[in-house]
């Protein structure tokens, strides 16, 4: 059974460019979490989807930032116009369902770096 | 507002040694959970235990123990009998009842040494 999956791995961008992160959860799991790592410091909460839907976008910076989790495919995190930043580890999580307290099951992360 | 510390930035023992890693967290309601993740060079983050404000029993499995006191807003975790293979990054993280989202801490280095 894989884990969540996630690509690229490592990716570069210029300032201003776009950057899209991929995330595709574990099998049977309809909840997907985005969340940034500073270097140095914890990891936090951006956003939760579920299938079509965004749940909880309270830590999404208000601008430059979208995400999506499509009815298929891979949920994506969008960063337009990168600034340096932007240069942070983004980690995705699932779950299989929305209830309270659940384990979250996190894949590699993506490692972002704004030149 | 919802917190946690681990005050310990980076710790760094000796294989065998035992090792308590510190989370304290600042919540105002009474119904919530706190984890523990270990974070290894790989950089995926892997579920060590959950816990609910209702349960203040401590809990043991293997060389790992878990030690969870309301009264100090505390949730320590100790390695028993460490080893290299615990090198890791271990982040303490609080989930209220009502929201799936982690308040994680700023995590702890464990360095252990052969």
């Amino acid at each position: 059974n894989a884990g969540v999956m996630q690509n690229p791995r490592h990716l570069v961008r210029r300032r201003g460019q776009e950057a899209r992160l991929r995330c595709s959860p574990m099998k049977g799991h309809s909840h997907v979490y985005w969340y940034r790592q500073l270097p140095e410091e914890g990891l936090k909460f951006m956003v939760y989807l579920q299938k079509e839907n965004i749940i909880d976008e309270s830590g999404m910076p208000k601008e430059r930032f979208s995400a999506e989790f499509p009815k298929e495919g891979p949920s994506i995190l969008r960063i337009q116009q990168v600034v340096r930043g932007d240069s942070a580890a983004y980690f995705c999580a699932s779950s299989p369902r929305g209830d309270r307290g659940n384990e979250q099951y996190f894949g590699p992360g993506t490692r972002l770096t704004v030149t | 507002a919802q917190k946690v510390t681990q005050a310990q930035t980076e710790i760094s023992v000796v294989e065998k040694e035992d090792v308590t890693l510190d989370c304290v967290y600042e919540t105002r309601d009474t119904t919530y959970y706190l984890f523990w993740y270990k974070q290894p060079p790989s950089g995926e983050l892997v579920f060590l235990i959950r816990r609910n404000s209702f349960d203040e029993q401590n809990e043991i499995s293997g060389r790992y123990s878990w030690n969870f006191q309301k009264s100090t807003s505390s949730f320590n975790f100790t390695i028993t009998a460490s080893q290299v293979v615990d090198s890791a990054v271990y982040f303490c993280a609080l989930m209220m009842y009502n929201f799936n989202k982690f308040y994680f801490g700023s995590g702890t280095k464990l360095n252990v040494k052969p």
